[in-house]
C-alpha cells in the first residue's frame, strides 16, 4: 500500500464505548496530523506530532487522545464521546511540519456518535 | 469575522466554462496559500501551492494570491465532469504549522 491509509472507514459508537481510529503512511513522512471536518464547517486542525513528539494541540477535549507510537502511525483514542462528535476524522502527514511541502491526507473515518 | 471566508456554493457550470473560485481572509500574515480538491468519500488533495502574491499556473489550474486585497482565487479553464468536487481553500503564516481552511465550495460540473 501507498500514501495514508485510515481504518476503519465507518464507525458507529455509543457515548459510554471507547474506540480507536488507525492512520498509516508509507511516506517515509516525519509529521502526521488529526483533522476534524464536520458538515457546513472548515477543516480544524487537532493535533500535530513530529517525529513522534506531540507538538500541537488545538485545545481538543480530552475524550479524544491521540498516540503516535513511531513516524509511521497514529492514532486517536475515543471515549465518552457525545453526539457533536460525529464527523469524518482525516489523517494526514508531510515530510516536515510546516506545510510548504505537500500534505498527504487519508480518506478519513466517518465517526457517527449515537 | 472568520479568518477565511468561502462561499460554500453549490456552484453549477456546463463543460468547457471557466470557473472561478476565491476566498477572502483576514490575517495580513498569511503567507502560504493552497488549493485542495476533495471528491466525495475522500480526503483532500493538494492541488495548487502559492507562496505569497502573484499567479501561479498548472495546466488547468491557475491560482492567484491578492495580498493586498487578501483575497485568492482558482481559475479552472475547460471545466470537465472530472473536476465536480469540493474545492478547499487553505494558507498559513510565514511561521504556524496549522492550515486554516475555508469551509470549501462544492462544484458541478454537467456534460
Amino acid at each position: 500500500e501507498t500514501g495514508v491509509t485510515q481504518t476503519p472507514r465507518h464507525l458507529v459508537m455509543g457515548m459510554t464505548n471507547k474506540k480507536s481510529l488507525k492512520c498509516e503512511q508509507h511516506l517515509g513522512h516525519n509529521a502526521m496530523y488529526w483533522y476534524k471536518q464536520s458538515a457546513k464547517k472548515p477543516l480544524e486542525l487537532m493535533f500535530v506530532y513530529n517525529f513522534k513528539e506531540q507538538t500541537e494541540n488545538n485545545s481538543v477535549p480530552s475524550r479524544f487522545s491521540p498516540e503516535c507510537p513511531n513516524s509511521s502511525h497514529l492514532f486517536l483514542h475515543l471515549h465518552t464521546l457525545q453526539p457533536e462528535d460525529s464527523a469524518l476524522y482525516l489523517c494526514a502527514s508531510s515530510q516536515e511540519p510546516g506545510w510548504d511541502t505537500e500534505a498527504f491526507f487519508g480518506q478519513g473515518t466517518r465517526l457517527t456518535v449515537v | 469575522q472568520k479568518e477565511v471566508e468561502q462561499d460554500p456554493g453549490p456552484l453549477s457550470v456546463p463543460e468547457g466554462a471557466i470557473v472561478s473560485l476565491n476566498c477572502t481572509y483576514s490575517n495580513s500574515a498569511f503567507q502560504y496559500f493552497m488549493w485542495y480538491r476533495q471528491y466525495s468519500r475522500k480526503g483532500p488533495e493538494l492541488l495548487m501551492y502559492t507562496y505569497s502574491s502573484g499567479n501561479k499556473e498548472d495546466g488547468r489550474f491557475t491560482a492567484q494570491v491578492d495580498k493586498s486585497s487578501k483575497y485568492i482565487s482558482l481559475f479552472i479553464r475547460d471545466s470537465q465532469p472530472s473536476d465536480s468536487a469540493t474545492y478547499l481553500c487553505a494558507m498559513r503564516t510565514q511561521a504556524g504549522t496549522a492550515l486554516i481552511f475555508g469551509k470549501g465550495t462544492t462544484l458541478s460540473v454537467s456534460s
